[in-house]
């Protein structure tokens, strides 16, 4: 069965930072393209970034808004991607979610997300 | 980047009736590899998004067949042909073609009149 199962979600204040984990069970991480995607309170979804596994290059894209201050990384040996939320802002707040390619024909999977919370 | 606009954002349906959810991207998303990478999404209530359709027409594993999408270019719609009280929630369609970013349409709230 495959499943993605983030943490490391919870609160902080503006200006901190934080890092989610996304594990990755029953398919080969070590082939995978990931990505993250993220749900503001009474906002529509957000792709965050997306990494491709190093067989295929290992490129990592952001979305705008992250740029710089969000780092993905992944640890093969692990099967787990990561998401280093710094300079965190109030916008921020959010339920992240680590998925599957878009792209990918094969399936598409989704962790149950992990609650940011930024507030002073 | 390539903006996603959703028609309508509410859309109240009576069980068992069609409906219907219209997606327009601001350029076209059609690949030079001949392939159009539009995406569609449910989101129910408490629950993580999964997605639908991919490549405009083509539905994942499991999704019921009362589901379907169509479209060319820059202008896609998602339909259900008889809602079920179990389809309630956001529908989102998503761009993959002119990526990064992969850019979703604002969302429409799907509800039981």
């Amino acid at each position: 069965e495959v499943r993605l199962v983030e943490s490391g979600g919870g609160l902080v204040k503006p200006g901190e930072s934080l890092r989610l984990s996304c594990e990755v069970f029953g398919f080969p991480f070590a082939t995978a393209w990931l990505s993250w995607v993220r749900l503001a309170p009474g906002k529509g979804l957000e792709w965050v970034g997306r990494s491709k596994s190093k067989n295929d290059g290992g490129e990592i894209n952001y979305a705008a808004p992250v740029k710089d201050r969000f780092i993905i990384s992944r640890d093969d040996s692990k099967n787990t991607m990561f998401l280093q939320l710094n300079s965190l802002k109030t916008e921020d707040t959010a339920v992240y979610y680590c998925t599957t390619d878009p792209l990918w024909t094969a399936g598409d999977y989704w962790g149950q997300g992990t609650l940011v919370t930024v507030s002073s | 980047d390539v903006v996603m606009t959703q028609s309508p954002l509410s859309l109240p349906v009576t069980l068992g009736q069609p409906a219907s959810i219209s997606c327009s991207s601001s350029q076209s998303l059609l690949s030079s590899d001949g392939n159009t990478y539009l995406n569609w999404y449910q989101q129910r209530p408490g629950q993580s998004p999964r997605r639908l359709i991919y490549r405009v027409s083509k539905r994942d594993s499991g999704v019921p067949d009362r589901f379907s999408g169509s479209g060319t270019g820059t202008d896609f719609t998602l339909k259900i042909s008889s809602v079920e009280a179990e389809d309630v929630g956001f529908y989102y369609c998503m761009q993959g073609t002119l990526w990064p970013p992969f850019t979703f349409g604002p969302g429409t709230k799907v509800s039981i009149k």
